[in-house]
């Protein structure tokens, strides 16, 4: 079954720490995305990467790092930097010319405290 | 500065009868656009595109109609049913600049039985 995956499902952390969010993919998909959703709020980009050990900032980059070391795998640090990381956080890939046909993982909830 | 608006955050419809979800976008080189469904603690998954070449796309249920000259775009669901209550995001994207794409806020369905 091809798919993403984000582990995960919901995570608690004490304010201070950083935290990293798995994202898996197998559909073979060059490009992978982190959206953030707050209530109320619609999607908001945080990272992005097109192709391995490549990757841009988003609309709300700031407190967050990602990394691109495989295909498959995008994960998301959320440093203690971020002002307010609790937040819904979503996973998405790609065909790379085709980024507006996103594939959504199921999403990793993150409480800090 | 929000490209993509969606001014309802919620709306509620009788089973069976016909729901009409709203966007409005304010960028004009948009020409690709998307509704996408989420439940609760999920990931959105993709519902229906149109590109802008067209004004209407049909999909079982699901109709899309695009207005490119007063920038809206609107989502029929015919009939209703009580599993299409969850939230729908419009999203839409500039095909080749990017690869983002721009997501309203959202308005949740509540299907009344």
């Amino acid at each position: 079954d091809g798919g993403i995956t984000q582990s995960p499902k919901y995570l608690f952390r004490k304010e201070g720490q950083n935290v990293t969010l798995s994202c898996e993919q197998n559909l073979n998909h060059d490009a992978m995305y982190w959206y953030r959703q707050d209530p109320g709020q619609g999607l908001r980009l945080i990272y992005y990467s097109q192709i391995v050990n490549d990757f841009q900032k988003g609309d709300i980059a700031e407190g967050y790092s990602v990394s691109r070391e495989k295909k498959e795998s995008f994960p998301l640090t959320v440093t203690s930097a971020q002002k307010n990381p609790t937040a819904f956080y979503l996973c998405a890939s790609s065909i790379l010319d085709r980024a507006y046909e996103q594939y959504f993982g199921p999403g990793t909830r993150l409480t800090v405290t | 500065d929000q490209q993509v608006k969606q001014n309802s955050p919620s709306l509620s419809v009788q089973e069976g009868r016909i729901s009409i979800l709203n966007c409005d976008y304010t960028n004009s080189m948009f020409d690709y656009f998307l509704w996408y469904k989420k439940y609760p603690a999920e990931g959105p998954t993709f519902l229906i595109s149109i590109s802008s070449i067209k004004d209407k796309n049909e999909d079982g249920r699901f109709t899309v109609f695009l207005n490119k000259s007063a920038k809206h775009l609107s989502l029929h669901i015919v009939p209703s049913q009580p599993g299409d209550s969850a939230v729908y995001f419009c999203a839409a994207s500039v095909a080749g600049r990017d690869d983002k794409i721009i997501f309203g806020k959202g308005t949740r369905l509540h299907i009344l039985p």
